[in-house]
């Protein structure tokens, strides 16, 4: 049974259009990621959430936002996709910072 | 800024080669973590360790932490078609987020 689930699996989206990528997760964890994964290179992480306090990594445009309403969802936002943000989107959930990650299968995400 | 360096970033073998895959760092972790990815799917845990010296062996592949928790090795005895994917190492230190390597992508072919 799939514990962190993702949708959708593909999206195609117009350059400049907002775009909104789901994760719900069955596991109960604290910790949400999105992270972003360029052909064949590891994933990058974006931000997190412990709970509900956000985290956002230094290098991460603003073009990118993210919401989690509750415990078993988290959204990420991208407000004006350009061509560069073409690219897998992964979320990941652990029950604490440094513990194993439980990864979904992605979104793949292309700008037209 | 911790990082984990890993290596080699491409490896294409033969069906039936052994091979090693290798995460270096100058940081202490208190764990490290292995994953495999396949095309078109996400990262899946393949391994946790987390006492310097451990060895843990998952059918044809082996992990190794070395003895001062800086660096660890992945094994694996006569690759097949199915190991092909992307292997990232991925290092915590205590309460901190993971630190990912940039990951080795396998190919091994029939």
């Amino acid at each position: 049974d799939a514990m962190v689930i993702q949708n959708p699996r593909y999206q195609v989206t117009q350059f400049g259009k907002p775009v909104t990528l789901s994760c719900s997760q069955t596991l109960n964890h604290n910790v949400m990621y999105w992270y972003q994964q360029k052909s064949s290179q590891a994933p990058k992480l974006l931000f997190h959430y412990y709970d509900k306090d956000f985290n956002n990594e230094a290098d991460t445009p603003d073009n990118f936002q993210s919401r989690r309403p509750n415990t078993s969802f988290c959204f990420l936002d991208i407000r004006s996709p350009g061509l560069g943000d073409a690219a897998m989107y992964l979320c990941a959930t652990s029950r604490d910072l440094g513990g194993p990650q439980h990864f979904g299968d992605g979104t793949r995400l292309s700008i037209l | 800024t911790q990082l984990l360096e890993q290596s080699p970033q491409f490896l294409s073998i033969q069906e039936g080669e052994n091979l090693t895959v290798y995460c270096n760092s100058s940081s202490v972790f208190s764990s490290l973590q292995w994953y495999r990815q396949e095309p078109g799917e996400g990262p899946v845990l393949l391994v946790t360790v987390v006492t310097g010296g451990e060895v843990k062996k998952l059918k044809r592949l082996t992990f190794q932490f070395g003895d001062a928790r800086k660096d660890s090795s992945l094994h694996i005895t006569a690759a097949q078609p199915g190991d092909t994917g992307l292997y990232l190492c991925a290092g915590a230190t205590g309460s901190e987020k993971l630190v990912f390597g940039k990951g080795t992508k396998l190919t091994v072919n029939p």
